[in-house]
């Protein structure tokens, strides 16, 4: 079964510095979905950047980009100029297929923005 | 554009009383949707999805269950609530663009006392 990890917690960013969020999977498909998801304390999820595994090339989206090492099953999220309203739960996800209707979620990072 | 809503924001209910939670999604046909439950300070827990009016995929058996009467349409139920069926529900949907991803809808957070 697909399981996916974050292993930091919390983490904390002081305001317009850089932080990297940490996300592993294991999985045994080679067609699958990896995305990040912004939780606020309005506790809305909010989809924060996507990347298929296909593609080689980082997404990027203004100030979030990834760090997707296929080999290692590695998916990191850095945000750069970070911002107060960055300050959330942050969740890594992972989905197998273009159909597949089961997304696996990890425990979440807290991140904490500090002025 | 694509809007998802869930009713009620808030819900206090006793332990064996029944539940209905409802979620819409306005803008699309054809969504696939979602129920997750999410416990607090976890992650999100899969509890059944819909790729169409009254078909519904149950990932963890439980003391729920979900019904699509419409294509916009999806119930979270429960006959008789347990004090582990507290929690935050987030109710999600996807389109045919499946790559896109899923989008949430603001929640609804149930107390069972």
């Amino acid at each position: 079964a697909q399981t996916v990890t974050q292993s930091q917690p919390e983490m904390s960013v002081q305001e317009a510095e850089t932080v990297t969020l940490s996300c592993t999977y294991d999985t045994s498909e080679s067609d699958y979905y990896l995305f990040w998801y912004k939780q606020p304390p309005s506790r809305q999820m909010i989809l924060v950047i996507r990347q298929e595994a296909y593609k080689q090339q980082n997404a990027t989206e203004n100030r979030f980009s990834v760090n997707f090492q296929k080999a290692a099953k590695s998916f990191s999220l850095k945000i750069s100029d970070s911002q107060l309203g960055d300050a959330a739960m942050y969740f890594c996800a992972y989905r197998s297929g273009f159909y597949n209707n089961d997304m696996r979620f990890g425990a979440g990072t807290r991140l904490t923005v500090k002025p | 554009s694509q809007t998802i809503h869930q009713w009620p924001a808030t819900l206090v209910q006793p332990v064996g009383s029944p539940l209905s939670l409802e979620c819409t999604v306005e803008g699309t046909s054809n969504p696939n949707l979602y129920w997750y439950r999410q416990a607090a300070g976890r992650g999100l827990q899969l509890l059944f999805y819909s790729v169409g009016i009254g078909q519904i995929s149950s990932e963890v058996p439980q003391n729920l269950s979900a019904s699509r009467p419409q294509d916009r349409q999806f119930i979270l139920s429960s006959k008789k609530l347990l004090l582990s069926d507290s929690g935050f529900y987030l109710c999600a949907w996807r389109g045919l663009a499946g790559g896109r991803g899923q989008f949430f809808g603001p929640g609804t957070r149930l107390t069972v006392l």
